[in-house]
């Protein structure tokens, strides 16, 4: 148990639908991460918060949607999703946005795209 | 473009065996992080070296950071079969961005 949440653990959707991945941290950490883990690939930095606000996009497709209401809470809006976009989709947390800080992960999200 | 190398890709080994395994890139970072991911779960930080030539023990595991800071490696001693799981390295550049090299993927056989 990291104190990092994530749900839901498995989801399945076609290419027209819409869905959400859901992250929590209950480490009262300042910054949030979204990392995508594909089969063969480095794990990929998608997005991140820090103090509710989006420090880094690292040119993720718009189809990727996140969302930090506050500092405990990071969402990640999915629609109209790519077969190629199946992956771990991991949420991290950390103190604050210093690229040394130890990262808690929570469990992820496996995403299968159909 | 910045790039950690992690090698082997997969190592498969008998319990009580020793083992390494390496993080290379031709770039300098300010860190480096390992992480031990297992099955079903995220990774799970195991230690962090900052400076050139710092070499950290957590029990049977040994972690050594090269001395230009381009580099680490990860011994462990009389491998178990708990120690199975994918291994990852994460350098923070310059830039204090955090990049992850592919892993290597371990199995101690009982």
């Amino acid at each position: 148990e990291t104190g990092v949440t994530q749900t839901p653990r498995h989801l399945v959707m076609g290419m027209t639908n819409k869905k959400s991945l859901k992250c929590e941290q209950h480490l009262g950490h300042n910054a949030m991460y979204w990392y995508k883990q594909s089969a063969k690939k480095p794990l990929e930095l998608m997005f991140v918060y820090s103090l509710e606000e989006r420090v880094e996009n690292n040119s993720v497709p718009s189809r990727f949607s996140p969302e930090c209401p506050n500092s405990s809470h990071l969402f990640l809006h999915l629609h109209t999703l790519q077969p190629e976009d199946s992956a771990l989709y991991l949420c991290a947390s950390s103190q604050d946005g210093q690229g040394y800080n130890e990262q808690f992960f929570g469990p992820g999200t496996r995403l299968t795209v159909l | 473009t910045q790039l950690l190398e992690q090698s082997p890709q997969f190592l498969s080994i008998q319990e009580g065996e020793n083992l390494t395994v390496y993080c290379n890139s031709s770039s300098v970072f300010s860190s480096l992080q390992w992480y031990r991911q297992e099955p079903g779960e995220g990774p799970v930080l195991l230690v962090t070296v900052v400076t050139g030539g710092e070499v950290k023990k957590l029990k049977r595991l040994t972690f050594q950071f090269g001395d230009a800071r381009k580099d680490s490696s990860l011994h462990i001693t009389a491998a178990q079969p708990g120690d199975t799981g994918l291994y990852l390295c994460a350098g923070a550049n310059r830039d204090d961005k955090i990049i992850f090299g592919k892993g290597t993927r371990l199995h101690i056989l009982p």
